[in-house]
């Protein structure tokens, strides 16, 4: 089936460690993106690729990091320096163009023990 | 800077009722519109969008959208609620150049419950 795998669906951190998320899309999409989802609150951006080996910071980049190296895959680490990453985590991808659908994964949930 | 607001965090409606879900937006160019859906515990899924074209835009589960410019509005609506519509709603907006990337400014979300 085509679509957004995300794993772990749930992943318990301790303090000090850092954590990566996986994100594996085989829509053929150029974009791909992170948000952050906290309770009773809409999304914000973490990071977003355009295409392999570039990435942006998006609004609330601090104590986060990404890589692409390949088209299909952008895992994100939640550093130590993430304070309160305790959170809902969603990966999107899209094609390239304006008008374009961003198409979510099923999300992960982080949580600081 | 491109925002967009919802203002009703819940809307509560009888089964079989009209739902609307309100969208307002804020964009220095020409908008592009979309709503989602999340249920408990899941990534969102895709509604419709509005790109160009007619104002009234039809998408997934019986669900329409109506864009006004004049309003700078973007609500969305369906005509005979179900019980299975209960879930969390998001409108977001991209109108960024293409330079600064194709992502989605969300707005806060509104909680929609449908009673039998």
């Amino acid at each position: 089936d085509g679509g957004i795998t995300q794993s772990p669906k749930y992943l318990f951190r301790k303090e000090g460690q850092n954590v990566t998320l996986s994100c594996e899309q085989n829509l053929n999409h150029d974009a791909m993106y992170w948000y952050r989802q906290d309770p009773g609150q809409g999304l914000r951006l973490i990071y977003y690729s355009q295409i392999v080996n570039d990435f942006q910071k998006g609004d609330i980049a601090e104590g986060y990091s990404v890589s692409r190296e390949k088209k299909e895959s952008f895992p994100l680490t939640v550093t130590s320096a993430q304070k309160n990453p305790t959170a809902f985590y969603l990966c999107a991808s899209s094609d390239a163009g304006r008008g374009n659908t961003i198409y979510f994964g099923e999300g992960s949930w982080l949580t600081v023990v | 800077a491109q925002s967009v607001a919802q203002p009703e965090d819940q809307v509560n409606v009888a089964e079989g009722n009209p739902l609307t879900v309100k969208c307002t937006y804020s964009v220095s160019g020409n908008p592009y519109l979309f709503w989602y859906v999340q249920y408990p515990n899941r990534g969102l899924q895709f509604l419709l969008k509005y790109i160009t074209g007619d104002n009234l835009v039809k998408g997934s589960y019986g669900f329409e959208a109506e864009f006004n410019k004049s309003q700078t509005s973007f609500h969305l609506k369906k005509p005979s609620a179900l019980v299975s519509d209960s879930a969390l709603y998001f409108c977001a907006v991209r109108d960024l150049p293409k330079a600064a990337g194709n992502k989605l400014t969300f707005g806060g979300g509104t909680r929609v419950l449908v009673k039998p």
